[in-house]
């Protein structure tokens, strides 16, 4: 089945430090990636749809220079929080539309910590 | 673009069968239904989705209504394993192919 790999499934970063997180589609190729924030105990807030060879597409009040994605390739995506802050630690996660049925996969998931 | 409005929490005992509902009456002719659920600090697993037509899979069956405003997720024979977050989310109709997720159901699976 469609698999999409994240990485890295958890990081601690300094206040003012950037940090880059990947999500690769294994065995199939995604146009479109999507990226959804989670704070404890509440829902997946959607913060941006990453298509291949374009720009992102991000959500309302969702910091676009805050959150820099690249989706270079078919099978990469990546989200980049630069200038990290406390307020920044949550749990990040990808998603895929695999295009089989229109089914989305996601990711395992990044748990960012800023300290 | 549809919302959906589900039970914030729900329990049922192993080896039964756990009815989840979700209310989406604001749905539109050719906006999909999907279901996932979450269990604590993992990414959300795909259960099913449907259209207009009932469809079960390995894992769980979805009735949808005919006027296809309400949908029921069935876990037929729940295990431990399935005590988890269900969403029930409504694909959003643009070309974007969103998926915005609700506030979902907890389902606590009691031995």
């Amino acid at each position: 089945g469609a698999v999409v790999s994240q990485h890295p499934s958890w990081v601690i970063c300094k206040s003012g430090t950037s940090v880059k997180i990947e999500c690769r589609s294994l065995d199939f190729q995604a146009t479109t990636m999507f990226w959804y924030r989670q704070f404890p105990k509440q829902s997946l807030m959607l913060m941006a749809t990453s298509n291949e060879g374009s720009k992102a597409t991000y959500e309302q009040g969702v910091e676009k220079d805050k959150f820099l994605i690249n989706h270079a390739s078919l099978t990469l995506s990546t989200l980049t929080v630069t200038s990290a802050h406390p307020e920044d630690s949550s749990f990040y996660i990808c998603s895929a539309m695999t295009g089989v049925g229109y089914g989305y996969t996601f990711g395992s998931g990044t748990r960012l910590t800023v300290v | 673009d549809a919302k959906t409005t589900q039970p914030t929490s729900m329990d049922c005992a192993e080896g039964r069968a756990a009815n989840l509902p979700c209310n989406h009456s604001t749905i539109s002719g050719n906006e999909y239904v999907y279901w996932y659920r979450q269990i604590h600090s993992q990414g959300p697993q795909y259960i099913i989705h449907g259209l207009k037509n009932n469809e079960t899979n390995e894992m769980a069956s979805l009735i949808i209504t005919e006027d296809r405003k309400s949908s029921t997720l069935i876990l037929p024979h729940a295990t431990l394993r399935d005590t988890a977050v269900y969403y029930c989310i409504v694909r959003v109709r643009d070309s974007s192919y969103k998926l915005i997720f609700g506030s979902g159901t907890r389902l606590l699976v009691r031995p």
